[in-house]
């Protein structure tokens, strides 16, 4: 299994809502990483978890929280969002977060979130 | 740093090449291609370190200037599914985030 599975593939929320995102992955990879893709422009990051503790947080606003309840998988909670928060969510695994310059990535098809 | 790529985009006819380019004003330790498909995921294309190594697809073919932060991506006789929009990524350091250029649209057409 060479997959990592995001749900739900599309999310329209208005901006008092409580909402998730959840992403999986049965490759064994022990870090998992939290993209933010905004239509032609490349992913950014937001956060890395590595072996289940947050390792990275790329300042991201409060309005999102990530989680990682095991090492298959991560969620991304979702409140109080701005409609500039309206974007591609992409979630990703890499073998490792030692050494993750010479990560591979294996990303998820994305969540596209709508923010009203 | 973001790293800059060229060109921005690029249409070619089947059985075309076209090399795409990815600097840093910065040393790096690693190169990353990926290639996303309007609506899907990035996929892993190739992964060049420092020192020589490289990870990939046996069909694809990229290089990694060390002395002058440069590195390049071959597409050799190109097909339609070739198109999408070509993300390098690097990373200064082995312990470094990967951070993404601004991407390459690639088209391919009969």
């Amino acid at each position: 299994d060479t997959e990592v599975t995001q749900t739900p593939k599309h999310l329209v929320m208005g901006m008092t809502n409580k909402k998730s995102l959840k992403c999986e992955q049965h490759m064994g990879h022990r870090a998992m990483y939290w993209y933010k893709q905004k239509a032609k422009k490349p992913p950014e990051l937001m956060f890395v978890y590595s072996y289940e503790k947050l390792s990275i947080n790329e300042s991201v606003p409060s309005r999102f929280s990530p989680e990682c309840p095991n090492s298959s998988l991560l969620n991304l909670h979702l409140h109080a969002l701005q409609p500039e928060d309206s974007a591609l969510y992409l979630c990703a695994s890499s073998p490792w977060r030692y050494l993750s310059g010479a990560n591979v990535l294996t990303f998820g098809a994305g969540s596209r979130l709508t923010v009203l | 740093q973001q790293p800059v790529q060229s060109p921005q985009a690029v249409i070619l006819r089947e059985g075309e090449d076209a090399v795409i380019n990815c600097s840093s004003s910065k040393a790096l330790y690693s190169v990353h291609w990926y290639r996303q498909k309007h609506g899907e995921a990035p996929v892993f294309l190739m992964i060049l370190l420092k020192g020589g190594e490289q990870k990939g697809h046996e069909k694809i073919s990229a290089s990694f200037n060390e002395k002058k932060q440069q590195s390049s991506l071959y597409l050799t006789a190109s097909q339609l599914s070739y198109s999408g929009t070509y993300f390098c990524g690097t990373a200064k350091t082995s312990y470094d985030k990967v951070i993404f250029g601004p991407g390459t649209s690639l088209s391919v057409i009969p």
